[in-house]
C-alpha cells in the first residue's frame, strides 16, 4: 500500500497524559498537513509542512501541540496534557507542491481522551 | 461566520435519485474547489477537484462553480447505496496549501 498511512489508528488516554501520533506521507510528496476533525464537522486546518519546514500553524495549534518532521519524511503530533477537548479524528495528509497538488488522506488516528 | 457553510442534513434520497449537495463560501480569494467523499470512520477521499469557475464531469459525478455567486455544487447522478457517505467540500487560495472544508453533508441512498 503505497498511501498515506497514520498510526495508531485509536488512542484512549486519560486526561493530563502526553501523546503522540505519527503519519507515514506518499513518499514522493514534499508537503504533509495536520487537520483536526470533531464529530459532525469537517476537518480543521492544524499545521503543514514543507520538506522539514514546518510553513504555517493554526490558532488552533495551542502550546499544549507541537508537530515535527525531522528528515522531512514522516511526521509525528504530539499533544501534551491532554484535555477532554482535544478527543477527536487526527488526519494526516500528504502532497507535491505545484499544480494542482492534490491532498491525500490517511485514515485518521481517532483519539479519545477521559 | 464560517468561511465555508454546507448544510450537514442528513439527506436520504431513493436508489436512483439525483443528489444535490452544495456549499456557500465568503472568501473570493478562493480558487481551487474539490469534493471530497468521507465514509464512515474513514479519512477523505477526493472525488472531484476544479479551478476556478465552471463546470467538470466524472462519470456519474458532476462538479460546478460560481465564483460570482460564491456557490459550488456536487450532482451525483443514478445515486447507488454505495454512494452513501458523508460529502465534504473544500476549498484553497493560491497562497499556502491548506484546505478549508465545510462542515460535510451526510447522504443516505436507500435501496
Amino acid at each position: 500500500d503505497t498511501g498515506v498511512s497514520q498510526n495508531p489508528r485509536h488512542k484512549i488516554t486519560k486526561r493530563g497524559q502526553n501523546v503522540t501520533f505519527r503519519c507515514d506521507p506518499i513518499s514522493e510528496h514534499n508537503r504533509l498537513y495536520w487537520y483536526r476533525q470533531t464529530l459532525g464537522q469537517g476537518p480543521e486546518f492544524l499545521t503543514y509542512f514543507q520538506n522539514e519546514a514546518q510553513l504555517e500553524k493554526s490558532r488552533l495549534l495551542s502550546d499544549r501541540f507541537s508537530a515535527e518532521r525531522p528528515k522531512g519524511s514522516f511526521s509525528t503530533l504530539e499533544i501534551q496534557r491532554t484535555e477532554q477537548g482535544d478527543s477527536a479524528m487526527y488526519l494526516c495528509a500528504s502532497s507535491l507542491q505545484g499544480g494542482w497538488e492534490t491532498q491525500y488522506f490517511g485514515p485518521g488516528t481517532r483519539l479519545l481522551v477521559l | 461566520q464560517k468561511e465555508v457553510e454546507q448544510d450537514p442534513g442528513p439527506l436520504s434520497v431513493p436508489e436512483g435519485a439525483i443528489v444535490s449537495l452544495n456549499c456557500t463560501y465568503s472568501n473570493s480569494a478562493f480558487q481551487y474547489f474539490m469534493w471530497y467523499r468521507q465514509y464512515s470512520r474513514k479519512g477523505p477521499e477526493l472525488l472531484m477537484y476544479t479551478y476556478s469557475s465552471g463546470n467538470k464531469e466524472d462519470g456519474r459525478f458532476t462538479a460546478q462553480v460560481d465564483k460570482s455567486s460564491k456557490y459550488i455544487s456536487l450532482f451525483i447522478r443514478d445515486s447507488q447505496p454505495s454512494d452513501s457517505a458523508t460529502y465534504l467540500c473544500a476549498m484553497k487560495g493560491n497562497q499556502g496549501g491548506k484546505l478549508i472544508f465545510g462542515q460535510g453533508t451526510e447522504l443516505s441512498v436507500k435501496p
